[in-house]
């Protein structure tokens, strides 16, 4: 069975550009969830979405959005890219919505370089 | 809000040795889920272990057990018997059980140790 998978792997974007990151879940998941790494601050919740409705949200400025298509795969938008957005973004995706504490698996993360 | 402390940026430990990390959290919340993931260079993170916070018996999975001492809000974690596979950024993370509040779908991670294992 395929795990979570995110693409691409790598994205070099220059500073005030827009970034797209995809995330498709496991077959039968229907949450998925957002984090993001940045180097030395940990992981960071951004946006989980289930049934493909945005269900909670970090604290980060309205530039990051995404949605959840009818398949439950997941887009990650980053409008006005900024230096600091540089990062790990890591996508995790559950059976049950919310339920991420025994059901959750994460992708192998995009990285995401703002020059 | 609630906050996840790993006070050890790195640690190091023979193959075959014991060792144990700390993670310290806090939260106004009585019942709740700890968790540690190992993320392996591959970037990939892993759910080591899971502890629910209303269960008093520590979880444990095989080489790898938890201390869990809710009044005191640790969480460490042990590893047995290390291997060179075991190295890893090691993230205890906080989850919260209240279907309804504002936090919930949502982990709360600690800024993470580098394990290093030495033949």
């Amino acid at each position: 069975e395929a795990g979570v998978t995110q693409s691409p792997t790598h994205l070099i974007k220059t500073r005030g550009q827009q970034a797209t990151l995809r995330c498709s879940p496991i077959s039968g998941h229907t949450s998925v969830y957002w984090y993001q790494q940045a180097l030395g601050l940990g992981l960071q919740f951004l946006l989980w979405y289930d049934e493909g409705e945005e269900r909670n949200r970090g604290n980060f400025p309205p530039r990051f959005s995404g949605r959840q298509f009818p398949n439950y795969s997941s887009e990650l938008n980053v409008n006005a890219l900024e230096l600091e957005d540089s990062a790990l973004y890591l996508c995790a995706s559950s059976l049950v919505g919310g339920r991420f504490y025994t059901e959750a698996f994460f992708g192998q993360g995009t990285r995401l370089t703002v020059v | 809000a609630q906050t996840v402390t790993q006070s050890q940026p790195e640690m190091s430990v023979q193959e075959a040795e014991t060792v144990t990390l700390s993670c310290t959290y806090d939260t106004s919340e009585s019942d709740y889920y700890l968790f540690w993931y190992k993320q392996p260079p591959s970037r990939q993170m892993i759910l080591v272990i899971r502890q629910e916070a209303y269960k008093q018996q520590n979880a444990t999975e095989n080489r790898f057990s938890v201390n869990f001492q809710k009044a005191a809000k640790s969480f460490s974690l042990k590893i047995s018997d290390s291997q060179l596979g075991d190295a890893a950024m090691y993230f205890c993370a906080y989850g919260p059980s209240n279907a309804g509040g504002t936090s919930y779908g949502k982990l709360t991670f600690g800024q993470g140790t580098i394990l290093t294992v030495h033949p």
